[in-house]
């Protein structure tokens, strides 16, 4: 089994629809992290959290919320689509173990390939 | 800020030794990883690197210089399945999130 999933994993929808895409993850973990990929542009940074009280912006949130329901648990709501927040979604996590000089590696899920027309 | 500069692309053929550099502008620099990522599908970790020097894993192979704020990926005996997009990352400035460069196409032919 996937350690980190992602629902749904292809969808289109409609400007001005709300969408939730939601991540489970059994590694145990703490942190949960959501990015954008578009093409040429890497991985951006839309939200992370670091336990279940802790929520953060990253580099690119507006128009977007989250919510962490349980350790587990990372949801990413776009409240009113736009065709620019048409990409490929990810969510990843890592461990608190790596600290300062720690590697924080991140595992992925498998992506949310999103189309808003 | 942050920055990172890779390559957008690399060509290759089977068989052969290519590397990916980066070069990065960061301050409270703590290490530099790599990630590679198929057409499609998910970003996995490949290695990390702390200090200076080079760090090993199978063909694989990764190096850093920090005075130099450059790193790169060695990949040797290219085989087509090597083909994918590689990111580098840099952790710094007292947070553990990554700032990941825009990544590496690497093509390899027959």
């Amino acid at each position: 089994d996937a350690d980190v999933t992602q629902t749904p994993r292809n969808r289109i929808t409609k400007t001005g629809k709300r969408i939730m895409l939601e991540c489970s993850q059994t590694k145990g973990h703490d942190r949960m992290y959501w990015y954008r990929q578009d093409p040429g542009l890497g991985l951006q940074l839309i939200y992370y959290s670091f336990d279940v009280k802790d929520i953060n912006k990253g580099e690119i949130s507006d128009g977007y919320s989250v919510s962490r329901q349980a350790q587990a648990k990372f949801s990413l709501s776009l409240e009113s689509a736009i065709p620019n927040q048409t990409a490929l979604y990810f969510c990843a996590t890592s461990d608190s173990l790596g600290g300062v000089g720690g590697t924080d590696t991140q595992y992925f899920g498998p992506g949310t390939r999103l189309t808003v027309l | 800020g942050q920055s990172l500069e890779q390559p957008s692309e690399v060509t290759a053929v089977e068989g052969a030794i290519v590397q990916i550099n980066c070069t990065y502008q960061t301050s409270g620099f703590y290490g530099l990883s790599w990630y590679q990522q198929h057409d499609g599908g998910a970003p996995t970790f490949l290695s990390y690197n702390a200090l200076d020097g080079l760090e090993e894993t199978g063909r694989f192979s990764s190096f850093l210089s920090r005075s130099d704020s450059y790193g790169y990926l060695l990949l040797q005996e290219l085989q087509m399945k090597d083909s994918a997009s590689y990111f580098c990352a840099v952790r710094s400035g007292g947070s553990y999130i990554p700032t990941f460069g825009r990544g590496t196409s690497l093509i390899v032919h027959p």
